[in-house]
């Protein structure tokens, strides 16, 4: 079955550093990738996603890059806020599959 | 934009009542989903439609029915709250007609306890 393996957190920056989430996955086929960001006592919003191999998705300074040889969808922002402070989800979609597996989620606290 | 209302941000409820989540949409998507998100697992799917009156199962069914009499309207039941169940439950919608690759909008989330 598909899985997302997620790194665990919390995860703690300072402001300006360099993030990295690391994301792999487990899928039959050639899935589509998303991150999702949840903020503090809101529900998931879409950060990026990548359709195909090779594809870098990008928004709000985050970008992940579709590596289908390592199965990898890893997040990365050169220089952090404090308003990035949020769970961020790694997610998959399958095939002919409606509905997305996600990762456990990572929690990022970037201090000022 | 989409819109996704949840109709409770925070409910406390009884062990063995009948429990209603309501969630409703704005932008005619077919698919409509209800996840469960728990601490170091994630979110995990309770069921989901993708069409008026249709339902699937998803990972964590037990214990939980879902209603889709109207496309923009899907409800979660929980037909004897047990404590096991106290929990962030987040609906989000889909559009179906797409391809695959459509993303999901989601709710700002119920939070309920059961006592």
């Amino acid at each position: 079955g598909n899985s997302v393996t997620q790194m665990e957190g919390p995860v703690t920056l300072s402001e300006e550093a360099f993030l990295t989430i690391n994301c792999t996955y487990t899928a039959t086929g050639y899935p589509s990738l998303f991150w999702y960001v949840q903020y503090p006592g809101e529900g998931l919003q879409l950060l990026l996603k990548a359709t195909k191999a090779d594809d870098k998705g990008s928004n709000k300074g985050f970008e992940a890059t579709y590596r289908k040889e390592t199965t990898s969808f890893h997040l990365e922002k050169g220089s952090v806020q404090v308003s990035d402070s949020a769970v961020y989800f790694c997610a998959l979609l399958s095939g002919s599959a409606r509905q997305l597996t996600f990762g456990s989620g990572t929690q990022l606290t970037v201090l000022p | 934009d989409v819109k996704v209302t949840q109709s409770s941000r925070y409910l406390v409820k009884r062990t063995g009542e009948k429990v209603f989540l309501e969630c409703v949409q704005d932008m005619d998507h077919e698919n409509m989903f209800w996840y469960r998100q728990d601490p170091g697992l994630g979110l995990r799917l309770i069921y989901f439609s993708y069409d008026v009156k249709m339902k699937e199962k998803g990972d964590i069914p037990e214990g939980y029915s879902v209603s889709r009499e109207k496309k923009e309207r899907f409800s979660l039941i929980l037909e004897s709250a047990s404590t096991n169940q106290t929990s962030m439950y987040l609906c989000a919608t889909r559009r179906g007609d797409r391809g695959p690759n459509q993303p999901q909008h989601f709710g700002d989330g119920t939070r309920l306890s059961i006592l």
